[in-house]
């Protein structure tokens, strides 16, 4: 069974730039996470879909921060434009359900902004 | 706020020893805590789960208890071994029971 896929898998942009990352999650898996890891400190949620609608999306900064799963498969992360504080390992993850459901999670996408 | 804390400090064992790692939460009791590991450079891989009225879990090398009175989960890795070397994140059900919240993660060395 093929696992969650990224891309790209580093990103080196200047300040104020756009930047947008992909997300294939595993076949069949309803929801899928975008969360963002601060190095030194634990993934942090920005977005959750079930199948092609938002369930929760409180903790992204919707200022700069934008994210799509049109088809409910595939999606995409954009921040524009982007922030030093930005620079974090953006990481995707898909389960099943919502809630109890394990996560499975993608090699995740360095971002570092200069 | 809902919120959960592992030990940022390193821990540093011999191989053959137990490694015992400490997740701490606040407020109300979640139905469930999970146990991730992740190596450098890569995404966490989901090791356990453990519901909030089983007191003891275990995988193999691998236990997780939860104690609801003091509010904490503890995992356990006997005959540690090199290979066992990498971080460990716990994570916690939000009230609503559809969204996750990670510890900062502890890191676990194992020398041999």
């Amino acid at each position: 069974e093929a696992g969650v896929a990224q891309s790209p898998r580093y990103k080196i942009i200047e300040k104020r730039q756009s930047v947008a990352f992909w997300c294939n999650p595993i076949s069949g898996h309803a929801t899928l996470y975008w969360y963002q890891q601060i190095l030194g400190q634990g993934p942090k949620l920005l977005i959750q879909f079930q199948n092609n609608g938002v369930v929760d999306d409180s903790q992204l900064p919707k200022d700069r921060f934008s994210a799509e799963r049109l088809k409910g498969v595939d999606s995409t992360l954009k921040i524009q434009p982007a922030k030093l504080e930005d620079s974090a390992v953006y990481l995707c993850a898909s389960s099943m359900r919502r809630g109890a459901d394990t996560q499975y999670f993608g090699p995740g996408t360095r971002l570092t902004v200069l | 706020s809902q919120k959960i804390e592992q030990n940022s400090e390193a821990l540093n064992i011999q191989e053959g020893k137990t490694a015992t790692l400490t997740c701490n939460y606040t407020n109300y009791s979640p139905a469930y805590l999970q146990w991730y590991r992740q190596d450098p450079g890569r995404g966490p891989v989901f090791l356990l789960l453990i519901r909030e009225n089983e007191k003891e879990k275990r995988k193999e090398r691998l236990k997780v208890t939860f104690d609801t009175t003091l509010k904490q989960s503890l995992f356990h890795i006997t005959a540690s071994q090199p290979a066992d070397s990498a971080t460990y994140l716990c994570a916690r059900l939000n009230n609503a029971g559809n969204m996750l919240t990670f510890g900062g993660g502890t890191r676990l060395m194992v020398k041999p």
